[in-house]
């Protein structure tokens, strides 16, 4: 089992669409939870993170955290095609973070 | 400028060759660290670095080796590069002070190996 597995995709949407993507984590010592957009070819960079259960809204996006169930999500409103990329989720640990392997995500004008 | 530079942005080399990454910040930050991108596989922890003088293994380390010669500098090198070791390769840093482990990434080194 992998440590940080991702919604597999790639995930298509419309323009103007929720687009949602799913993270779960087997480290119940996690800490803290990121979700990168990356383009291609470019670096990853941070979008949201999270420590606490719960929603955290910024802008169009939300994030979710369930310690309990050991799950984090990333919810993109009203979806632009300038959000199309992949997403990737970390979870970090003792001062680390493991990355899943990403959902790549298309918005379709 | 960026704040986190690696050098070379590419590389092509041959299969045996010792090749180094080399990456350098201006963040200030004191926690360091490499990653391998392949396609499809997210990013993978090569080596870490928490300051100057603490230097540990990631996941992948097998094949590779780093140095941390200034708190800015991080070096990542294969000593006998081959060619599954053609990779994006990612240099990021975090800050201790502010401990949110928000990660800060270089442009990345895109290494072939033949």
């Amino acid at each position: 089992q992998k440590e940080v597995e991702q919604n597999s995709g790639p995930l298509s949407v419309p323009e103007g669409a929720i687009a949602s993507l799913n993270c779960t984590y087997s480290d119940r010592g996690s800490q803290s939870f990121f979700w990168y957009r990356q383009y291609s070819g470019k670096s990853p960079e941070l979008i949201m993170f999270i420590y606490s259960n719960g929603d955290k809204e910024d802008g169009r996006f939300t994030a979710q955290l369930n310690k309990a169930s050991q799950y984090v999500s990333l919810l993109i409103r009203d979806s632009q095609p300038s959000d199309s990329a992949t997403y990737l989720c970390a979870v970090e640990s003792a001062g680390k973070s493991t990355f899943g392997d990403g959902t790549t995500l298309t918005v379709k004008p | 400028d960026a704040d986190v530079t690696q050098t070379p942005r590419n590389r092509i080399t041959k299969t045996g060759k010792r090749i180094m990454l080399e990456c350098s910040q201006t963040k200030g930050h004191d926690r360091m660290y490499w990653y391998r991108q392949d396609p499809g596989l997210g990013l993978r922890l090569i080596y870490y670095s928490f300051d100057v003088k603490d230097i540990n293994k990631g996941e992948i380390s097998d094949g590779y080796s780093v140095s941390r010669q200034a708190q800015a500098k991080f070096s990542l090198s294969l000593e006998s590069a081959i060619p599954n070791q053609t990779a994006l390769y990612f240099c990021a840093t975090s800050d201790l002070d502010r401990n949110t482990g928000e990660l800060f990434f270089g442009e990345g080194s895109r290494l072939t190996v033949l």
